[in-house]
């Protein structure tokens, strides 16, 4: 049974950080594509960013680039979205979602950023 | 970006009968590699959304043939032969041919 646990979320203050984990279980990992999606009310659902299955390659949507950075650990079956200089605009439920053959979605994890 | 723009955005059907929703993309979806990689998701209230179909036309696993999915270059549509309880929700269409991958901005199908 496909497993995504995914933790870190929470409430910080605009310019503050947080370090968004998933850790996955029930599939070969290190031979997905990893990816981090958020979804709010406002703006729907939005990809994020991507990491190709070695790490090497890394792709952030331009609201997030030079904030954001995806990374992964196939050691450990986790993927990693570090997440600075939060704003107001970045509050949504972060989804963890593997692409492979098939797709998974974690229950995805609340990231608010209010003053 | 590339735009995808559903409708409609609201649908109200009555159980066992038809219904449909349409997906057009602000530019073509065929990769360089002859590939074409159009999917639809469906989200639940209160849960994470799920993929039907990938690649324009494939049913995933265990998702039941009364879904199909069809079109090409900019137009898709996702089909479904008699609608039951289970299939209200958001329907997302979504492409990742071209980053950032991006989705349509849903369409709500509810009980008429």
């Amino acid at each position: 049974e496909v497993q995504l646990v995914e933790s870190g979320g929470g409430l910080v203050r605009p310019g503050e950080s947080l370090r968004l984990s998933c850790v996955a279980s029930g599939f070969t990992f290190k031979n997905f594509w990893m990816n981090w999606v958020r979804q709010t009310p406002g703006k729907g659902l939005e990809w994020v960013a991507h990491i190709i299955p070695d790490g090497t390659v890394t792709f952030h949507v331009d609201s997030v680039k030079g904030r954001f950075a995806i990374s992964r650990d196939n050691a450990r079956n986790s993927v990693y979205l570090q997440m600075n200089n939060l704003g107001p605009e970045d509050t949504a439920v972060y989804y963890c979602v593997p692409w492979g053959h098939d797709v998974y979605w974690g229950q995805g994890i609340l990231a608010t950023v209010s003053s | 970006d590339v735009v995808l723009t559903q409708s409609p955005l609201s649908l109200p059907v009555t159980l066992g009968q038809p219904a449909s929703i349409s997906c057009r993309s602000s530019q073509g979806l065929v990769s360089s590699d002859g590939n074409t990689y159009f999917h639809w998701f469906h989200q639940r209230p209160g849960q994470s959304p799920r993929r039907l179909i990938y690649m324009v036309s494939n049913r995933d696993s265990g998702v039941p043939d009364r879904f199909s999915g069809s079109g090409s270059g900019t137009d898709f549509t996702l089909k479904i032969s008699r609608v039951e309880a289970e299939d209200l929700g958001v329907y997302y269409c979504m492409q990742h041919t071209h980053w950032p991958f991006t989705f349509g901005q849903g369409t709500k199908l509810e009980i008429k």
